[in-house]
C-alpha cells in the first residue's frame, strides 16, 4: 500500500551543524510530496512541498528534492538553529477522485546551544 | 483570521463521557480531515470528508462519529470515552483532487481520566 518512512529519532544537533531527515515513500501514481514542521504544543504548519519529480521545495534555509528514480523527499539544512527544534514530518497527497494524506511517522529534531 | 480553527483546545473529561470536538475552515476547501496523534507523535488518520460525504474512514471505533453539517465544518464525536481515546485531535483541510497542501487546526489535547 502506499506509505511514508523517516528515518528513526530523536535527532539531537548542535547549533549550526548540518541537518538530513530521510524521507521514502511508496505510492501509486505520481504523489505530490510535502514537509510539514509541529513546534511544541502546536499543529503542524507546511514547511515546503514539491509536485513533481526533480523539483525543489525551499523554505526557512530547509530543501528538499523530489526524486522519483529514488523515492525520495530527504529534508536538509545547512546550518540547524535553535528555534528549528520540532517535530519533522514527510508526507505525500495522492492525486486521486479525492485527496488521500499520508504521513510519515515524525522525526524530533532537538538543536543545543 | 484562522483557516482552520478547532475548539475546544483542551478536553479533560472521565470515562464514559460524550464529548464533542468542533472544527470550522474558512477556507473554501472541500475536503476536511480528522487525525489523532498519539504520545508518539504518530499521525493517523480517521475521517475524510469531501462536500460533506465520508470518503475515508479508517478502522477507528464505532464510538467515533464524525457530523459535516455544512462543508465548511466537520465536527468529530466520541461516545463512551476511553482511556485509550487520550491524544490530540487535529482537523485539517484541503483543496480535492488538486495535490495541494492540507491546513491544520491547532489541536485538541483529549484527556481521558
Amino acid at each position: 500500500g502506499d506509505s511514508v518512512t523517516q528515518m528513526e529519532g530523536p535527532v539531537t544537533l548542535s547549533e549550526e551543524a548540518f541537518l538530513t531527515i530521510n524521507c521514502t515513500y511508496t505510492a501509486t501514481g505520481y504523489p505530490s510530496l510535502f514537509w510539514y514542521v509541529q513546534y511544541p504544543g502546536e499543529g503542524l504548519q507546511l514547511l515546503l512541498k514539491a509536485t513533481k519529480a526533480d523539483d525543489k521545495g525551499s523554505n526557512k534555509g530547509f530543501e528538499a528534492t523530489y526524486r522519483k528514480e529514488t523515492t525520495s523527499f530527504h529534508l536538509e539544512k545547512g546550518s540547524v538553529q535553535v528555534s528549528d527544534s520540532a517535530v519533522y514530518f514527510c508526507a505525500l497527497i495522492l492525486k486521486t477522485s479525492y485527496d488521500k494524506v499520508i504521513f510519515g511517522p515524525g522525526t524530533s529534531l532537538s538543536v543545543i546551544p | 483570521d484562522t483557516a482552520v480553527s478547532q475548539t475546544p483546545k483542551y478536553l479533560v473529561t472521565q470515562m464514559g463521557n460524550d464529548k464533542s470536538i468542533k472544527c470550522e475552515q474558512n477556507l473554501g476547501h472541500d475536503t476536511m480531515y480528522w487525525y489523532k496523534q498519539d504520545s508518539k507523535k504518530f499521525l493517523k488518520i480517521m475521517f475524510s470528508y469531501n462536500n460533506k460525504e465520508l470518503i475515508i474512514n479508517e478502522t477507528v471505533p464505532n464510538r467515533f462519529s464524525p457530523k459535516s453539517p455544512d462543508k465548511a465544518h466537520l465536527n468529530l464525536h466520541i461516545n463512551s470515552l476511553e482511556l485509550g481515546d487520550s491524544a490530540v485531535y487535529f482537523c485539517a483541510s484541503s483543496l480535492p483532487s488538486g495535490g495541494t497542501e492540507a491546513f491544520f487546526g491547532q489541536g485538541t489535547r483529549l484527556t481521558v481520566v
